[in-house]
């Protein structure tokens, strides 16, 4: 059964203060990983594919890479309008659903 | 990225009534919509797949004369929650699915927060 394990759960981070989002996952056979970005009442909102290990993605302050069994979201210099929801998903080779994880939620003060 | 709208974002009802919720693709044609439910503090779970001119599967335990899903055209998804009742409300949130270049990319509605009463 197809698993994705978010951690930490909440991170609270200064403005400026880099860190990192880890996804675990576990997938028979990887088609692709994906993050999200989730506001409060709000839908997700793409962020990255990731299809292969070894490859990685930039927009902005974020930076994704992917392992064989683990992503990462690097945040560099947060600012506050980065607090939001990280949701990891990953889809099988078996089809398009999206198996999501339970997200990190980010805050990030002045 | 690509738009996908949904409608209503809120809505109340008595329990017994049924509700409609809408999906649609704006600028590109999905063959496959994807149908979630999020509960407070919880993560997105599947309940159905919707393709254009076939019926939606459902993952396991989702009812599906409960949640009747219909996929008339390659922008536009539906569900309806028949006979709802207080358990139903949460927060349903529809994806489209983009194949570009082999890629299958899901881009998500705004969602819809059901409160039934």
């Amino acid at each position: 059964e197809d698993q994705v394990t978010q951690s930490p759960e909440a991170l609270r981070l200064q403005e400026g203060e880099s860190s990192s989002l880890n996804c675990s996952y576990t997938v028979s056979g990887l088609r692709g990983l994906f993050w999200y970005r989730q506001d409060p009442g709000k839908g997700p909102e793409f962020l990255f594919t990731l299809y292969s290990a070894g490859e990685e993605k930039e927009k902005e302050r974020l930076k994704a890479t992917l392992t064989k069994k683990e992503s990462f979201l690097h945040i560099t210099a947060p600012k506050p309008e980065d607090s939001a929801t990280y949701l990891c998903a990953v889809q099988a080779h078996s089809g398009y659903a999206l198996n999501f994880g339970k997200g990190t939620s980010l805050l990030v003060t002045p | 990225g690509a738009v996908v709208s949904q409608h209503p974002s809120r809505v109340i009802c008595k329990s017994g009534t049924s509700v409609k919720i809408e999906c649609r693709s704006l600028d590109f044609q999905a063959t496959t919509m994807f149908w979630y439910r999020q509960f407070p503090k919880q993560s997105l779970m599947l309940m159905a797949t919707s393709n254009e001119g076939s019926k939606a599967t459902y993952e396991q335990g989702v009812e599906k004369d409960k949640f009747l899903i219909n996929h008339a055209s390659l922008t536009l998804s539906t569900l309806t929650v028949t006979s709802a009742h207080p358990e139903d409300s949460s927060f349903y949130i529809c994806s489209a699915s983009e194949l570009t270049g082999g890629k299958n990319i899901q881009y998500f509605g705004a969602g819809t927060r059901l409160s039934v009463l």
